[in-house]
């Protein structure tokens, strides 16, 4: 079984569209989740972290951590053009090994 | 302020060659950590080198190995090239090691070596 699952879409969205992307998770002792973005023929790029349970809001961008279902989600409010990318969700425990998922690739249709 | 850089961007090796990937951090951040990412597997993380010392390791057999310079500068090796290995390969640099850089939000990814074994 793999530490982290991810659904890889492709998921198409209206712009304006609540978007939702979800991973889940085997191990309970992972306790730091992070969302990347990576747009196409680049390195991902750090959009935010959440540390145990609990929600976590910057700007359009909502991260929630659900440790009780092993489940954490990223939103993505008045998704733009510019949001299209693939998003990859990673867990850590203390620093020392980082789990990523596949990536879910989403496009924000105008 | 220049970004984390790699060379080469592409590389093509066939089965049982080596190949070393160079990565250049950003000025004064000290922690270089490699990924390899698949479409199959997706991102996987491989190993973080934090002044010259390797701090943190994946599951990724021995073939696989690294070493970070004076100036942090790094590189990673791959030794006895396999099909499998075909992969992006990616660094990322933070001023104060990897967990630092995710909970400061200072870790930045580098463009990444495009290698297709052959």
């Amino acid at each position: 079984q793999k530490e982290v699952e991810q659904d890889p879409g492709p998921l198409s969205v209206p712009e304006g569209a609540i978007v939702s992307l979800n991973c889940t998770y085997s191990n309970s002792a992972f306790q730091y989740f992070m969302w990347y973005r990576q747009y196409s023929r680049k390195g991902p790029e750090l959009l935010m972290y959440t540390y145990s349970s609990g929600n976590k809001e910057d700007g359009r961008f909502t991260a929630q951590v659900d440790k009780s279902s092993k489940y954490i989600s990223l939103f993505i409010r008045d998704s733009q053009p510019s949001d299209s990318a693939t998003y990859l969700c990673a867990l850590t425990n203390t620093g020392n090994q980082f789990y990523f998922g596949t990536g879910t690739s989403l496009t924000v249709i105008p | 302020k220049a970004g984390v850089t790699q060379t080469p961007r592409y590389l093509i090796k066939t089965r049982g060659q080596q190949v070393t990937l160079s990565c250049s951090p950003i000025s004064g951040h000290r922690s270089v950590s490699w990924y390899q990412q698949t479409p199959g597997q997706g991102l996987q993380f491989l190993f973080e080198y934090f002044s010259e010392t390797q701090r943190n390791k994946g599951n990724f057999p021995g073939r696989f190995s690294g070493r970070q310079f004076s100036n942090s500068r790094s590189e990673m090796n791959v030794s006895t090239l396999e099909l499998g290995d075909s992969a992006l390969y990616l660094c990322a640099s933070s001023p104060d090691g990897l967990a630092g850089g995710i909970l400061r939000g200072t870790q930045y990814f580098g463009p990444g070596t495009r290698l297709t074994v052959l």
